[in-house]
């Protein structure tokens, strides 16, 4: 039982270069989400999903896009990279929210750097 | 001002000792309260969880929540340098959107 797996785990960019961080997890879970972790600022919310085929905005969207084509996978592309998408990216999943908050299991990240 | 404040440190303590850590938030509405701990280049696991206010202990972890003063802290008794890692409150309101904590960097010396 893998959990949750990013690929890759490392990657440098050119500014302008496009590129996809793929999430997969095997808990069967309904929700998934793409955080980016700065220093001093925490975990910010990119996108979320609450289940096959559906998306929705988090906190810092913008210069993303997501899909979930299938439950078990939420890709997170950045069409243009710029130097402000310099991040550490995490996802996570958790299970259907119908009581109260399910906890969200976080995947190792991606170290994204952008020159 | 963020929704939620947490010191950055870091923290350094000696092997055995208590650590405290503590966030403050601004929002009322918040009723779940979670500790993560994130070791070097890895993914945040939660460590405990609390709803509403009051204590729970799990081992030698102990989460607070006092919503009146919109307040909450972990302690970690006897501390160990497996311990040494970043912890990171979240919160949420009714649904699972969390919102976290800068984290706190602690360093648990032999």
């Amino acid at each position: 039982n893998a959990g949750v797996t990013q690929t890759p785990k490392f990657r440098v960019l050119k500014t302008g270069q496009s590129m996809t961080l793929l999430c997969a997890q095997d808990m069967n879970h309904e929700y998934m989400y793409w955080y980016r972790q700065d220093p001093g600022m925490g975990l910010r919310l990119i996108h979320y999903s609450v289940g096959e085929g559906t998306t929705a905005k988090g906190e810092v969207p913008d210069g993303y896009n997501v899909s979930r084509l299938k439950k078990q996978n939420f890709l997170l592309g950045l069409e243009s990279a710029a130097p402000s998408q310099t991040s550490v990216y995490f996802c996570a999943s958790s299970k259907l929210q119908n009581r109260g908050n399910q906890p969200q299991h976080f995947g190792d990240g991606t170290r994204l750097s952008i020159l | 001002q963020k929704e939620v404040e947490q010191d950055p440190g870091p923290l350094s303590v000696p092997e055995g000792a208590i650590v405290s850590l503590n966030c403050t938030y601004s929002n009322s509405a918040f009723q779940y309260f979670m500790w993560y701990r994130q070791y070097s280049r890895k993914g945040p696991e939660l460590l405990m969880y609390t709803y509403s206010s009051g204590n729970k202990e799990d081992g030698r972890f102990t989460a607070q929540v006092d919503k009146s003063s919109k307040y909450i802290s972990l302690f970690i008794r006897d501390s160990q340098p497996s311990d040494s890692a970043t912890y990171l409150c979240a919160m949420s309101l009714s649904d699972y959107k969390l919102s976290f904590g800068a984290g706190t960097t602690v360093t648990v010396r032999a």
